[in-house]
């Protein structure tokens, strides 16, 4: 029932961007792209989500390809604090109509002093 | 406003026991959630609800069951407590399907 497909880690120096992709190909044309992030046992916590346009918010920036089948979560300047697990949702949409977001494995992004 | 209140935090229960994990919002969000998180796993879906009254499964629903009579409380009952559901509890709601999701800070159940 997987929906998107992320690297399981990554590393990234602080102060540099990390740039985390996802690969959503069996998105449907009207589902938005989720991005959220878990501090180690805390509640997953909301970043920023899209549809086809780029979207920039006070936390990051999501660049979603023109084909809609992958993404990209941008955190411009990577701080220690940013350490956690990143997860992409996609909504899954079964008959007749109601909703509900799986989550996958997520990539645990590790911010180096 | 307290968001999404989760009760209790913590809590041990023996084998065959049964318990209720409660989920309060106060956003008058429609769309409510249970996940569960394993040690080193990601989230997996037990039970959603659309609005009160409305209910379905998620990835995982055996060995629960949930109800929604009102919009702000959507309780997940565990009725024989087995070591496989030890896991942490996160419930989550939305105000549409479209809308960004507030998650409340989990329960940690240990079955011993």
């Amino acid at each position: 029932d997987a929906k998107t497909t992320q690297p399981p880690s990554m590393d990234c120096a602080e102060g540099r961007a990390a740039n985390l992709p996802c690969n959503h190909s069996t998105i449907s044309g009207n589902e938005y792209v989720y991005w959220y992030r878990q501090i180690h046992s805390q509640g997953p916590q909301y970043i920023i989500h899209g549809l086809k346009n780029n979207e920039t918010n006070e936390m990051a920036s999501l660049i979603i390809t023109e084909d809609r089948k992958s993404s990209t979560l941008i955190l411009p300047h990577a701080t220690l604090r940013d350490t956690a697990v990143y997860y992409c949702i996609v909504r899954v949409k079964p008959p007749p109509g109601t909703y509900k977001y799986i989550f996958g494995t997520g990539t645990r992004l590790k911010v180096l002093a | 406003n307290a968001g999404v209140t989760q009760t209790p935090k913590f809590r041990i229960l023996k084998i065959g026991q049964s318990m209720t994990l409660q989920c309060t919002q106060d956003m008058n969000h429609n769309y409510m959630y249970w996940y569960r998180q394993d040690p080193g796993m990601g989230l997996k879906l037990i039970y959603y609800s659309v609005g009160a009254g409305i209910t379905d499964k998620g990835e995982v629903p055996n060995g629960y069951n949930v109800s929604r009579s009102t919009t702000e409380d959507f309780p997940l009952r565990l009725e024989l407590a087995a070591p496989s559901q030890t896991s942490v509890y996160f419930c989550a709601t939305r105000a549409g399907p479209n809308t960004e999701a507030f998650f409340g800070q989990g329960t940690r159940l240990t079955v011993v």
